[in-house]
């Protein structure tokens, strides 16, 4: 079955540096990839759909400059999180959609970023 | 506009007792609709979908879910829980296939 794989499961960074988080639909083309950021004990919410080839569609509310959403593949999207503050510490999922119609979205394991 | 309404943010069921997880949505048309797993520190993984066709669905796990239009529900049961059940269960809807609404999710606790 269609797999989506997320790196790094876990990362701690200090105030102020820059995170990279990546995801890999591993053995299928995903055209469209969703990331979402999950509160502790909270449900998942959209920040953003990328696009391949494209800009990505940020939800109102999310800062753009803040979460850089970049889909230079048909498998490979990045989010990276720029100059982290502690309140940016959360878990990242990242999901990807391998056409339309109803398709299920597959998840990948999720990224922990805790800003120290 | 759509939404997901999960009744009850925590259920306890004793093991072997039935497992009744509830969701209703909101929407002017009939949605997909899907129920997803989550274990702690990990990703969603799906237990089952409606899409069209017969409305008893049944997923993995021994999970099956039941979309009632006329009560824009669509909730999800297990005959008999099992310890390996806890967990965290979100439901979620979608009218393009890839844009998902998902609910605020409830707490499963199995007690031995």
């Amino acid at each position: 079955g269609a797999v989506v794989s997320q790196h790094p499961s876990w990362v701690i960074c200090k105030s102020g540096t820059s995170v990279k988080i990546e995801c890999r639909s591993l053995d299928f083309q995903a055209t469209t990839m969703f990331w979402y950021r999950q509160f502790p004990k909270q449900s998942l919410m959209l920040m953003a759909t990328s696009n391949e080839g494209s800009k990505a569609t940020y939800e109102q509310g999310v800062e753009k400059d803040k979460f850089l959403i970049n889909h230079a593949s048909l498998t490979l999207s990045t989010l990276t999180v720029t100059s982290a503050h502690p309140e940016d510490s959360s878990f990242y999922i990242c999901s990807a959609s391998s056409g339309s119609g109803a398709n299920v979205l597959t998840f990948g394991a999720g990224s922990r970023l805790t800003v120290l | 506009a759509q939404s997901v309404t999960q009744l009850g943010s925590h259920v306890s069921v004793s093991e072997g007792a039935l497992v009744l997880l509830r969701c209703n949505y909101s929407s002017s048309v009939p949605p997909y609709l899907f129920w997803y797993v989550q274990y702690p520190n990990q990703g969603l993984q799906l237990l089952l979908k409606y899409t069209t066709g017969a409305t008893l669905v049944k997923g993995i796990n021994g999970f099956e879910a039941e979309f009632k239009k006329s009560e824009t529900s669509f909730h999800l049961t297990k005959p008999s829980a099992h310890m390996s059940d806890a967990a965290e269960y979100f439901c979620a809807v979608s009218f393009t296939g890839n844009q998902f609404y998902f609910g605020t999710g409830t707490s499963l606790t199995v007690i031995p």
